[in-house]
């Protein structure tokens, strides 16, 4: 039982433009939401969060929204870098529980 | 000021022997997990700890994985009599307040 999807594998995007990485959860007792950011051969990275009683969290050219009616979240990146090419992780959790995670999605980033 | 440190860093066993591998959380951090992931796979949730509160060990997958915290500070987790499909990246992460977790670079371990 899958409780935080990231449908998509990849997502190819130009330098520049904006980058949108999609995550659904269906646990309606996540109040905390969190992205990271994985490079080969290193751990994850923290990189925004957002708590459930909010709607969008900005952080330099991340931007993270929820749509808690939909269980949904998505991470903005704009403008996308080549530096942010890497597997990103949505992740979620309840009070004092553990984090869950999606199974990623690669982001590449074209010069 | 020091990250999440793992040790080893790579670690090559061979089947049937027991394994230990080592968290030491950035100091003062309450909450302590450990993930595993495996090749292509996403991170697979094995144990956390949260200040003296019993540990959840839902994620353990089978009796052989155990691990301790002692003195709410460092961890080992210990993979019994270990097979093949335990090869993966093991990755420790704590967190003051059980919400952001910071990780470790992980520890590679291949059972041949």
């Amino acid at each position: 039982d899958q409780q935080v999807k990231q449908n998509s594998p990849s997502l190819s995007v130009q330098e520049g433009r904006i980058s949108i990485l999609n995550c659904d959860y269906t646990n309606s007792m996540f109040d905390y939401f969190l992205w990271y950011k994985k490079y080969p051969a290193e751990g994850p990275t923290f990189l925004i969060s957002i708590s459930s009683i909010k709607d969008k969290n900005e952080d330099g050219r991340f931007t993270v929204f929820l749509n808690k009616s939909a269980k949904h979240l998505s991470l903005h990146i704009v403008p996308s870098q080549p530096g942010d090419s890497a597997v990103y992780f949505c992740a979620a959790s309840e009070a004092n529980s553990k984090l869950t995670f999606g199974k990623g999605i690669t982001l590449s980033v074209r010069p | 000021g020091a990250g999440v440190s793992q040790s080893p860093s790579n670690k090559v066993t061979e089947k049937g022997k027991d394994v230990e591998l080592r968290c030491d959380p950035i100091s003062g951090h309450t909450a302590l997990y450990w993930y595993r992931q495996s090749l292509g796979q996403g991170l697979e949730f094995l144990i956390y700890f949260q200040g003296n509160s019993a540990p959840d060990k839902s994620g353990l997958p089978s009796d052989r994985f155990s691990a301790e915290r002692t003195g709410g500070s460092v961890s080992t987790l210990t993979i019994q009599r270990t097979q093949q499909e335990d090869s993966a990246v093991y990755l420790c992460a704590s967190s003051p307040t059980g919400r952001e977790a910071f990780f470790g670079q992980g520890t590679r371990l291949t059972v041949v």
